[in-house]
């Protein structure tokens, strides 16, 4: 079982509507979560940041945390095509409080 | 905030050559540093960590002899490929951190290499 996984996609979603991307992680004592963006041939970028259960906004992005479930995702509401990127979960690991384990990327594709 | 730099973005070299890049954290402190390489459509592999003042720790299968990691100072760490072969053509990324379990990580723009 892979440390934090995620459905490689691609994600079809039209413009306007809500992208919902998801995240399962393996670690039950994992206390951060991150989501980042990745354009093709960039280096990721930092979006949201997520330490307890329930809801956090950001803007048009919703980042969800159940740690019962060990489950982490990110809403992306009034899609643009822009949200167009690869989307890389990323967990702490309890052994180093600074390295994350990053999902393998679910890529969006925002239809217009 | 939370600025990484890279040099170079690009570089080319003939196979047998040595290559450095440097990463760099512009506004903060990054007590410890990341390395990552990423093949075409494939997803980030993490290469080895580096904390300021101390030897990097590698990933399993990660040559510490080939790929020399130096950590100088809180705002540079350098990664050296010593003798390039064409199989180490990737995309080379850092990442820097302030340190402590809620703290992300935040990435260079990364360094295309290509050996011939």
């Amino acid at each position: 079982q892979k440390e934090v996984e995620q459905n490689s996609g691609p994600l079809s979603v039209p413009e306007g509507a809500i992208a919902s991307l998801n995240c399962t992680y393996s670690d039950r004592v994992s206390q951060s979560f991150f989501w980042y963006r990745q354009y093709s041939g960039k280096s990721p970028e930092l979006i949201m940041s997520i330490y307890s259960n329930g809801d956090k906004e950001d803007g048009r992005f919703t980042a969800q945390l159940n740690k019962a479930s060990q489950y982490v995702s990110l809403l992306i509401r009034d899609s643009q095509p822009s949200d167009s990127a690869t989307y890389l979960c990323a967990v702490n690991r309890r052994s180093s409080a600074s390295k994350i384990i990053f999902g393998s990327g679910t890529r969006l594709s925002i239809r217009p | 905030g939370a600025v990484v730099s890279q040099h170079p973005s690009w570089v080319i070299c003939k196979s047998g050559t040595s290559v450095k890049i440097e990463c760099r954290s512009l506004d903060f402190q990054a007590t410890t540093m990341f390395w990552y390489r990423q093949f075409p459509k494939q997803s980030l592999m993490l290469m080895a960590t580096s904390n300021e003042g101390s030897k990097a720790t590698y990933e399993q299968g990660v040559e510490k002899d080939k790929f020399l990691i130096n950590h100088a100072s809180l705002t540079l760490s350098t990664l050296t490929v010593t003798s390039a072969h064409p199989e180490d053509s990737s995309f080379y990324i850092c990442s820097a951190s302030s340190g402590g379990a809620t703290s992300g990580q935040y990435f260079g723009p990364g360094t295309r290499l290509t050996v011939l």
